[in-house]
């Protein structure tokens, strides 16, 4: 089974902080994938990768990075952590285009204070 | 814009009872449609799809309809258990890299 991990569940973080969320799949995955989720907005894109060092803005790409130097890893990037960036992160990541499904990871609960 | 809507925010249902939650799609390149369920403080975990070239797929309990005429797409859960007491979120796909997720139907099952 393709495994996505997230390495933090819970993070509380200050204002101003620079925040970085790490993601790694096992499965030799192409696409990765960095979603917010919110109560009554559903799951929002943040930021896509489709290759190595490759990078592709979602839906809500203001106040994040990302950063893909190795294809099994995917980091999300808060440059200056806001409160509004309080949320539930999760990555994603599938096999390619043509409708490969997404295998989630389990999850990273942001609060910043 | 939102190219998937769930228009159902929340839905209840006696146990043994069918749960029916629906979605729906702007876009008619969308040829791919997942459902996946996410419990509290977990990721979303795949549930069942279908493709555009079908018009039903049956899993279990779980059966997704397709109407591509109305952009329409609903997943049956029969019968209705506590354990399905989650949020499910629709997603579709033009078969490119993305997929398109809905803002999700929290379901009740009551015992």
């Amino acid at each position: 089974d393709v495994k996505v991990t997230q390495s933090s569940r819970y993070l509380v973080k200050r204002t101003g902080e620079k925040v970085f969320l790490e993601c790694v799949q096992d499965m030799d995955h192409e696409n990765m994938f960095w979603y917010r989720q919110d109560p009554g907005l559903g799951l929002r894109l943040i930021y896509f990768s489709y290759d190595v060092k490759m990078k592709e803005k979602g839906d809500i790409p203001e106040g994040y990075s990302v950063s893909r130097e190795k294809k099994e890893r995917f980091s999300l990037i808060l440059e200056s952590a806001s409160t509004n960036q309080t949320s539930m992160y999760l990555c994603a990541s599938s096999l390619g285009a043509g409708g490969y499904g997404y295998t989630f990871g389990s999850g990273t609960r942001l609060t910043v204070v | 814009d939102q190219q998937v809507k769930q228009n159902s925010p929340s839905l209840s249902v006696q146990e043994g009872r069918i749960s029916i939650l629906n979605c729906d799609y702007t876009n008619s390149m969308f040829d791919y449609f997942l459902w996946y369920k996410k419990y509290p403080a977990e990721g979303p975990t795949f549930l069942i799809s279908i493709s555009s070239i079908k018009d039903k797929n049956e899993d279990g309990r779980f059966t997704v309809f397709l109407n591509k005429s109305a952009k329409h797409l609903s997943l049956h859960i029969v019968p209705s258990q506590p354990g399905d007491s989650a949020v499910y979120f629709c997603a579709a796909s033009g078969g490119g890299n993305q997929f398109y997720f809905g803002t999700g139907t929290s379901l009740t099952v009551i015992p």
